[in-house]
């Protein structure tokens, strides 16, 4: 099985900070990366789906980069709002046409 | 509207009894899927479904079973075999089964043993 890895684990910041999550995996066959939101109560939604080498994707204030050759992409928050507050998720299909695999999550909590 | 829907939200097992969670969707999607989340850990796939009819197991499928007769249906069994099922169970399904297709999931149920 391989393996999503997901950095920090959790994260604590003010409103109005700016913050990142890192997301490693295999940079062997890449495929696609995935990126979801998980807010409390509710189902998890996709934020980004990403297949090309420097591809950048933008969604209001948060923003995502890829890098496949080693193998990691950054999700970026600008200035952060309360309800930017959620686990975010990526995930990695480890053959092409098969389910995805997922990391353990970014929990992110801003404080107003 | 369409969406996924996910039933019970609440479940409880006894020992040695097998519980059936609910997945429909109306999205006219070919792929569906079973995650089971535990605290601290990332969702992990128990089965999924490329088309009616067909379903292939993923990295955790002992003590579960599925079926898929219908393409909005895609029920999850807990069998008594399954000796830890506390857990949060999420369905999803996308349009088809291909890495650059996004999931879209169900409000998850959460499943206990008495």
């Amino acid at each position: 099985i391989l393996n999503v890895e997901q950095s920090p684990q959790s994260l604590h910041v003010q409103e109005g900070d700016s913050t990142n999550f890192t997301c490693s995996f295999p940079s062997s066959n890449f495929y696609a990366l995935h990126w979801y939101r998980w807010e409390t109560a509710k189902s998890p939604e996709a934020l980004f789906v990403m297949t090309l080498n420097g591809d950048e994707k933008k969604k209001g204030r948060i923003s995502a980069t890829l890098n496949t050759k080693e193998g990691y992409s950054y999700l970026y928050i600008k200035g952060s709002q309360p309800e930017d507050s959620a686990t975010y998720l990526c995930a990695f299909p480890h053959q092409a046409g098969t389910a995805l695999i997922f990391g353990k999550g970014t929990t992110l909590s801003v404080s107003s | 509207d369409g969406g996924i829907t996910q039933s019970p939200k609440y479940l409880f097992r006894k020992e040695g009894q097998n519980v059936t969670l609910s997945c429909e969707q109306n999205l006219n999607h070919d792929a569906m899927y079973w995650y089971r989340q535990d605290p601290g850990q990332g969702l992990r796939l128990i089965y999924y479904s490329q088309i009616v009819n067909d379903f292939q197991k993923g990295d955790i499928a002992e003590g579960y079973s599925v079926s898929r007769e219908k393409k909005e249906s895609f029920p999850l069994t807990v069998t008594s075999a399954q000796k830890n099922p506390t857990a949060f169970y999420l369905c999803a399904s996308r349009d088809r089964d291909a890495t650059n297709e996004k999931l879209f999931f169900g409000s998850g149920t959460q499943l206990s043993v008495l």
